[in-house]
């Protein structure tokens, strides 16, 4: 299997950019995609594969990848964008999906 | 407009067994793989499995091998997860989801649509 790292908090100040990592030997390989989950909600894809974004998610969003690192990126973080963050990818076998820890984002 | 739908969730005993289900609708089901991922309380996301879109392949997280069964019924539009010898550890809200594969390429792990879930408390 494989795992996936994230740093458990990280916080920006209103308007300000932010980068949200997650390594792992599997990232080589497989693409990443990133998803937002605000209590009590479903989580929601907010990018997918190299750096696609689903309909209806803010052009404030990005992701980029470099070896066993993916990052999601949002330009400008905005109060509605306090959520907790989590990357999801294959294990080497390419049969397992997993996740990352999370990322819970505060916007000061 | 897709649409999942979990049901089955409750309380139950240690050792005991449980179903839950997904009701799928707007989209074609016999399209696309469907997979089942949990969140413990205040915990973070575990991928459970999946399952091919006509059910040849199955896959399980390690946590849940041999105790759990995804199974699908193409002809009622429906995703099943069967919970076997629960414990404690697999109390969650569990969510079935559809990724964006195709047929052709099978699953991978790109998730647009989620389910609202559905918790399941293993406890005596």
């Amino acid at each position: 299997s494989s795992e996936l790292t994230q740093d458990p908090a990280v916080s920006v100040a209103l308007g300000q950019t932010v980068r949200i990592t997650c390594q792992g030997d599997s990232l080589r390989s497989y693409y990443t995609s990133w998803y937002q989950q605000k209590p009590g909600q479903a989580p929601i894809l907010v990018i997918y594969s190299k750096n696609n974004r689903p309909s209806g998610i803010p052009d404030r969003f990005s992701g980029s990848s470099s070896g066993n690192t993916a990052s999601l990126t949002i330009t400008g973080a905005q109060a509605e964008d306090e959520a907790d963050y989590y990357c999801n990818s294959r294990d080497s076998s390419g049969n397992h999906v997993v996740f990352g820890g999370g990322t819970k984002l505060t916007v000061l | 407009q897709v649409q999942l739908v979990e049901s089955g969730g409750g309380v139950v005993q240690p050792g005991r067994s449980l179903r839950l289900s997904c009701a799928a609708s707007g989209f074609t089901f016999t399209n696309y793989a469907m997979h089942w991922v949990r969140q413990a309380p205040g915990k973070g996301l575990e991928w459970v499995g999946d399952i091919f879109y006509d059910g040849s392949n199955k896959y399980y997280a390690d946590s849940v091998k041999g105790r759990f069964t995804i199974s699908r019924d193409n002809s009622k539009n429906t995703l099943y997860l069967q919970m076997n010898s629960l414990r404690a550890e697999d109390t969650a809200v569990y969510f079935c989801a559809r990724d964006t594969g195709t047929v052709e390429a099978g699953p991978n792990q790109y998730f647009p649509h989620w389910g609202q879930g559905t918790l399941v408390t293993v406890s005596s």
